[in-house]
């Protein structure tokens, strides 16, 4: 398939390492993030998400913190697996319609 | 596999000539989306239904581009007389939001189209 973000800022990290991804939005408005990974010829697939009234959420081996005084937004991957490859983007929920993507991130796991 | 499923999964076309997609969105969700991703970038946002009701339209979307979702499930997107700037990945997504102002968005694989 085609690959997703050819000039994308790069993560590399080794298998089994933490991985932190960071974002920045936009707008202090937004009141929803969510965290996509995409793989090269898929769709986002959705990852977790953060309402804006928390500033920590954990799921499975994946933690996002959001701090909105900065309007910042980081994705925490426990113990990274090569299967964790992918572009990973953030996107922010102003209301209840469109989502607007951060730039992308590329993670490569490395053994 | 996110339940939203696109058609084609690719498409290429001279330019002129007009292309429609398909969408069919997680059967019990009543919002359908329409995204486009150049290369190297984020989706952006195209248009968006809330049942059979288009509610909003970007400026991306020019009007030579039109989007139906006749009976509020499956949506069609339509580009006439296509250009090679309309080279891209379009995706759609499905939401159904059960809390008031949170909007989960389910992502197809997306329909990769090439104008030459």
């Amino acid at each position: 398939g085609e690959s997703v973000g050819l000039h994308l800022p790069t993560l590399s990290v080794q298998e089994g390492d933490n991985s932190i991804i960071n974002c920045a939005y936009s707008n202090s408005a937004s009141d929803y993030f969510i965290w996509y990974k995409q793989e090269s010829g898929k769709g986002p697939q959705f990852i977790i998400d953060i309402r804006s009234n928390m500033d920590k959420r954990q799921g499975q081996r994946v933690t996002v913190l959001l701090n909105k005084t900065v309007k910042h937004l980081s994705l925490q991957i426990a113990a990274t697996q090569p299967g964790d490859s992918a572009v990973y983007f953030c996107a922010e929920n102003i209301g209840t319609d469109k989502l607007i993507f951060g730039t992308g991130t590329r993670l490569q796991v490395f053994p | 596999d996110t339940g939203v499923s696109q058609n084609p999964r690719h498409k290429i076309t001279k330019r002129g000539q007009n292309v429609t997609f398909r969408c069919d969105p997680i059967s019990e969700h009543n919002r359908l989306y329409w995204y486009r991703q150049t290369l190297g970038q984020g989706p952006e946002f195209l248009t968006y239904f809330q049942n059979e009701a288009q509610l909003e339209k970007s400026r991306l979307l020019s009007d030579r581009f039109s989007a139906e979702r006749p009976k509020g499930s499956f949506s069609t997107l339509e580009i006439q007389r296509t250009e090679q700037g309309d080279s891209a990945m379009y995706l759609c997504a499905s939401s159904s939001p059960i809390n008031a102002g949170y909007n989960e968005q389910f992502f197809g694989p997306g329909t990769r189209l090439t104008v030459l």
